[in-house]
């Protein structure tokens, strides 16, 4: 069975620093990897999906990689800002489902 | 589009009450998704639809909960009766083929069972 771990659960920095999330799946068997934002009493809002092909995707100050076969992806954010607060999860879809990491709950402070 | 559509955003009911919650997917995505987020369990997938079959219900909780998809537009997560662990936040997400797009949620309902 998939598991998903996130780490750390809790990040706090002050803003402009770069920073690194990180996330790791016990079955590399997977078809994807996506990172989604969640804000507080929100729904899910997709940043950015990694085929099982790719190593690494980028969208503006975000750069998510992955390495299937250590089972590890990371989502490096630059230039940290006070709007970027919030909770960060990844998922993997695997054998016909979707396997959720915990989140990591990110405060940039101003 | 509009996204994904919930109705109600949020539902309070009492203990053995039926409820039921809405999805609209976004126009053309033929995958449909029913997931639940509680503080203990994270997010969970409970159902999913590909061109309105039920593809895997595996993490339906208890025969309590039943989904229906009657057209490519519509969804509803029933839930009879209710009981308090159900109280959680529920969320309807919808995709084109999953491996290969991004998935795209809906707002969740918010329910809470007294």
């Amino acid at each position: 069975k998939q598991e998903v771990t996130q780490i750390p659960a809790a990040l706090s920095v002050p803003e402009g620093e770069n920073l690194v999330l990180n996330c790791s799946f016990t079955d590399s068997a997977i078809y994807n990897l996506q990172w989604f934002r969640q804000d507080p009493g929100k729904g899910l809002t997709s940043l950015l999906l990694i085929q099982s092909s790719q190593r690494e995707q980028t969208s503006g100050r975000l750069n998510a990689s992955l390495d299937k076969s250590s089972g590890r992806s990371t989502l490096y954010i630059a230039a940290s800002q006070p709007g970027d607060s919030a909770t960060y999860l990844c998922a993997v879809w695997g054998n016909n489902d979707m396997r959720f990491g915990a989140g990591t709950r990110l405060t940039v402070k101003p | 589009d509009a996204g994904v559509i919930q109705s109600p955003r949020h539902e309070v009911t009492e203990m053995g009450q039926e409820v039921t919650l809405r999805c609209k997917p976004i126009s053309g995505h033929d995958y449909l998704f029913w997931y639940r987020q509680t503080m203990m369990r994270g997010l969970e997938l409970l159902i999913y639809f590909n061109n309105n079959v039920p593809i895997d219900d595996s993490g339906m909780p208890e025969d309590r909960f039943s989904a229906k998809m009657p057209n490519a537009s519509f969804s509803t997560l029933k839930i009879q009766p209710s009981e308090p662990r159900d109280s959680a936040v529920y969320f309807c997400a919808s995709s084109l083929r999953p491996r290969a797009y991004e998935q795209y949620f809906g707002p969740g309902t918010r329910l809470t069972v007294t």
